[in-house]
């Protein structure tokens, strides 16, 4: 089982539809979850972070945290055609003292 | 302010050669790492500093791999004797905690 699992899709929505990424993740003592948003091409850009279990909102972003399923998961509203991109799931591990990275879910905003 | 800066942007080499990345992380920032990105994969942690002491090693992939950093600034990752499946983007990343990290433009590595 990969530390952070993440479904490489293309996952394909309509412009003005809400995407619903998702993560899970192994390693109980994991403490701290992060989106980054990575362009074709690009470095990842880091777009939430989630440290409590429920939701936290930044704009047209929400990322929601679930600890006892060992679930996180981003949530963009009224996606845009430049939201389209790939979605890295970060969870850092009081274990390792690491930052480790799901493979990215890849997101298409279809006009 | 100022990003993480990496450099070079692009850097094309002969099989055998021994290449320097450097990185320059974002003033003040105590922490820096390196992953590695190869085509459509995710990122593989190689090294990761607290000021200039690596207190994990354990991402690089052979002894050819090395890193350093000096005056908890910038940091250097050497390759020797490259191999072609070093070639990937290799990618630098710096924060104030252990948490956020804030990625540079990357270092495309080929290696022919």
């Amino acid at each position: 089982q990969k530390e952070v699992e993440q479904n490489s899709g293309p996952l394909s929505v309509p412009e003005g539809a809400i995407a619903s990424l998702n993560c899970t993740y192994s390693d109980r003592g994991s403490q701290s979850f992060f989106w980054y948003r990575q362009y074709s091409g690009k470095s990842p850009e880091l777009i939430m972070f989630i440290y409590s279990n429920g939701d936290k909102e930044d704009g047209r972003f929400t990322a929601q945290l679930n600890k006892a399923s060992q679930y996180v998961s981003l949530l963009i509203r009224d996606s845009q055609p430049s939201d389209s991109a790939t979605y890295l799931c970060a969870v850092f591990s009081g274990n390792t003292g690491k930052l480790i990275f799901g493979q990215g879910t890849t997101l298409q905003v279809k006009p | 302010g100022a990003g993480v800066s990496q450099s070079p942007s692009n850097k094309v080499t002969e099989k055998g050669k021994d290449v320097e990345l450097r990185c320059d992380p974002i003033s003040g920032h105590t922490a820096l790492y390196w992953y590695r990105q190869s085509l459509g994969q995710g990122l593989e942690f190689l090294i990761y500093f607290q000021g200039n002491s690596a207190p994990d090693k354990s991402g690089l992939p052979s002894d050819r791999f090395s890193a350093e950093r000096t005056g908890g600034s910038v940091s250097t990752l050497t390759i020797q004797r490259t191999q072609q499946e070093d070639s990937a983007v290799y990618l630098c990343a710096s924060s104030l905690d252990v948490y956020e990290q804030y990625f540079g433009p990357g270092t495309r590595l080929t290696v022919t």
